[in-house]
């Protein structure tokens, strides 16, 4: 079975500094990569996704996450961060075949410090 | 965005009483699921369905039944509902196709007293 690893659960930052929000997972068969943000009082919606070809994807808001098979990441990084990315983080994974059961990490909290 | 409702959106209710959540999507979408949302763990998968009348167990089923009689609705129901339960749940639909991101609804915050 695969699982997904968040091992900051917040992360406070100054506003315009760069952010990395890292993830792990673990799967013995090919992956989906997902990454979702959450706004207080909101439903999760999708930032960016890995499925195929060039490791390096980008998503909305800036956002941009690298996949890395060998060490079985999939960091999410902005390169300044404003007031309004604050916000609770999720990394998930599909595991390709098979139903779409989607195993999501525990979070990580990002907060933007003004 | 994709039409995805829940309801009721907020409830309280006493121990041992049943619930039932409601989900209505508008997109036609094959794939439903069911998440509760909890501080520390995440999302985690309650139920879900792969079409009218096919479900399938998540990895914290208990205490929780689902139905599907159509496409566009998915029910969620806490049999004997109890304070553990006191959670926010999430609905979210997927498209055909593995790669498919989830689209989810606004969540219902549940409180079990």
């Amino acid at each position: 079975a695969q699982s997904v690893t968040q091992l900051d659960s917040q992360v406070p930052v100054f506003e315009e500094a760069p952010v990395e929000l890292r993830c792990n997972y673990s799967s013995s068969v090919s992956v989906y990569l997902f990454w979702y943000v959450q706004y207080p009082n909101q439903g999760l919606q999708l930032l960016l996704k890995y499925l195929s070809g060039s490791t390096l994807v980008k998503g909305i808001n800036g956002f941009e996450a690298e996949f890395n098979k060998s060490q079985t990441s999939f960091h999410l990084r902005k390169p300044s961060v404003h007031i309004s990315d604050t916000a609770e983080y999720f990394c998930a994974v599909i595991v390709s075949g098979g139903y779409q059961k989607v195993t999501f990490g525990t979070g990580t909290k990002l907060q933007v410090i003004p | 965005d994709a039409g995805i409702t829940q309801s009721p959106r907020h409830k309280v209710t006493e121990t041992g009483t049943p619930v039932t959540l409601r989900c209505h999507q508008t997109e036609n979408h094959r794939y439903m699921y069911w998440y509760r949302q909890d501080p520390g763990h995440g999302l985690r998968l309650i139920h879900y369905s792969y079409g009218v009348k096919d479900t399938d167990k998540g990895e914290v089923s208990d205490g929780y039944s689902v139905s599907r009689s159509k496409t566009e609705d998915f029910l969620l129901t806490l049999e004997s509902a109890t304070s553990s339960q006191t959670s926010v749940y999430f609905c979210a639909i997927s498209g055909t196709g593995f790669n498919n991101e989830q689209f989810f609804g606004p969540g219902t915050r549940l409180t079990v007293l």
